[in-house]
């Protein structure tokens, strides 16, 4: 079965200092990779997703994450943080090439606090 | 071009009551997925529905809870006998006919069920 492990459950971080947030999986297919950001009282949004191709992935509003099969881990970065990113974060993934892959595993998500 | 429309956005129901939360998918979109989100706790699938169709209702509750998604009409979650357990986050996702793989998904804001 796969899951999604997001270690750390709030990261604090000063504005214009970089952030990284951690997420591990555990499947034993091929995957599809996401990062969702969710902010106050809203729904989800995508920031980026891997599904084949170029290791690193580049998404909205500066973020990009790294996909590394041989430590199955898909970390979330940003060089320079401001005060709007200050939102929940999730990871997910989902069975790609099988016929499940419409099916979201999220993580338990990571709180981005951006302090000034 | 709207996108997926949830109503209502706040729900309250006493315990005992039933809910029904609804979804208008995204305009020339025909498949709709309903996550819920428990407080501190990343979306987990509830089910998958076609026009007329259920695909996939692995995530539902066995008992009290059912979809529909009719031909014409939003889908619809239903929560009979609402307990205080229920109390959540509900968000629906829609992607087009072709599906590919998910990250066609478009999340609505939710409608966040209170049940006191």
């Amino acid at each position: 079965a796969q899951s999604v492990t997001q270690l750390d459950s709030q990261v604090p971080v000063f504005e214009e200092a970089p952030v990284e947030l951690r997420c591990n999986y555990s499947s034993s297919v091929s995957v599809y990779l996401f990062w969702y950001v969710q902010y106050p009282n809203q729904g989800l949004q995508l920031l980026l997703k891997y599904l084949s191709g170029s290791t690193l992935v580049k998404g909205i509003n500066g973020f990009e994450a790294e996909f590394n099969k041989s430590q199955t881990s898909f970390h979330l970065r940003k060089p320079s943080v401001h005060i709007s990113d200050t939102a929940e974060y999730f990871c997910a993934v989902s069975a790609g090439l099988m016929d499940s892959s419409y099916k979201l595993i999220f993580g338990s998500g990571t709180r981005l606090l951006v302090r000034p | 071009n709207a996108g997926v429309m949830q109503n209502p956005r706040h729900l309250v129901r006493r315990r005992g009551q039933e809910a029904r939360l609804r979804c208008s998918p995204m305009k020339g979109h025909s498949h709709v997925y309903w996550y819920r989100q428990l407080p501190e706790e990343g979306l987990k699938f509830m089910v998958y529905l076609q026009k007329e169709n259920i695909i996939d209702e692995s995530g539902m509750p066995k008992e009290r809870f059912s979809a529909e998604f009719p031909k014409e009409g939003p889908s619809i979650l239903r929560i009979q006998q609402v307990v205080r357990g229920d109390s959540a986050a509900y968000f629906c996702a829609s992607s087009p006919p072709d599906r590919g793989p998910p990250g066609g998904y478009t999340f609505g804001s939710g409608t966040r069920l209170t049940v006191v």
